[in-house]
């Protein structure tokens, strides 16, 4: 069975500085999408950043980019540059094939991230 | 571009009544639909989703269920609710292919008194 996992419930970055929110999961379908998603404390889930498993480079999306290593199964955000509206909870999330059952998502239990000023 | 809605977006309900939370999208056609539930500082679990109008899978056996009587548009609903299913409920879409993003809606904050 699928499954993600968040190691750090919490982490504290200083402003300005760069942090790393950590991801593995496990799957045994060869095709599947990984995704991080932000929800701050208004509730709304915002996607950020996509990785395919055929993606032969890694993910970037403006500050944000996805070190994906697939031999150890991990798919860690990068933040760069941190800012004060970083702070919030941040998801990982797996998505396997579409014919698999939908193509549902499925989520890591979060890191709550919090940036210093 | 496409929209998602979900209304009511706070409800506070006794234990014992019914449910029904409304989620509708807008600029797509034939979308994958979902709804999760987020409990307080945790992460989301899935409870139902659906591919087709009429076509919905359940998740996660409780005392909730999901109906989509049309395309675009999912409902979630209880007919007696329980303590437990407090939480922050949420509407999600996406295209029904694997690479597709899926987006969510703004969230119904429910809690059962």
């Amino acid at each position: 069975a699928q499954k993600i996992t968040q190691t750090q419930p919490g982490m504290f970055v200083q402003e300005k500085e760069a942090v790393t929110l950590d991801c593995t999961y496990d799957t045994s379908d060869p095709s599947y999408g990984l995704f991080w998603y932000k929800q701050p404390s208004s509730g709304e889930m915002i996607f950020l950043i996509y990785q395919g498993s055929y993606d032969q480079q890694n993910a970037t999306e403006g500050r944000y980019s996805l070190n994906f290593q697939k031999a150890r199964k991990s798919a860690n955000l990068v933040i760069s540059a941190s800012q004060l509206g970083d702070s919030a909870m941040y998801f990982c999330a797996m998505r396997e094939s579409f014919y698999n059952q939908g193509g549902k998502l499925i989520f890591g239990q979060g890191t709550e991230l919090s940036v210093k000023p | 571009s496409q929209t998602i809605h979900q209304w009511p977006a706070t409800l506070v309900q006794p234990v014992g009544s019914p449910l029904s939370l409304e989620c509708t999208v807008e600029g797509t056609s034939n979308p994958n639909l979902y709804w999760y539930r987020q409990a307080a500082g945790r992460g989301l679990q899935l409870l139902f989703y659906s591919v087709g109008i009429g076509q919905i899978s359940s998740e996660v056996p409780q005392n909730l269920s999901a109906s989509r009587p049309q395309d675009r548009q999912f409902i979630l609903s209880s007919k007696k609710l329980l303590l437990s299913d407090s939480g922050f409920y949420l509407c999600a879409w996406s295209v029904q292919t694997t690479g597709n993003t899926i987006y969510f809606g703004e969230g119904s904050w429910l809690t059962v008194v």
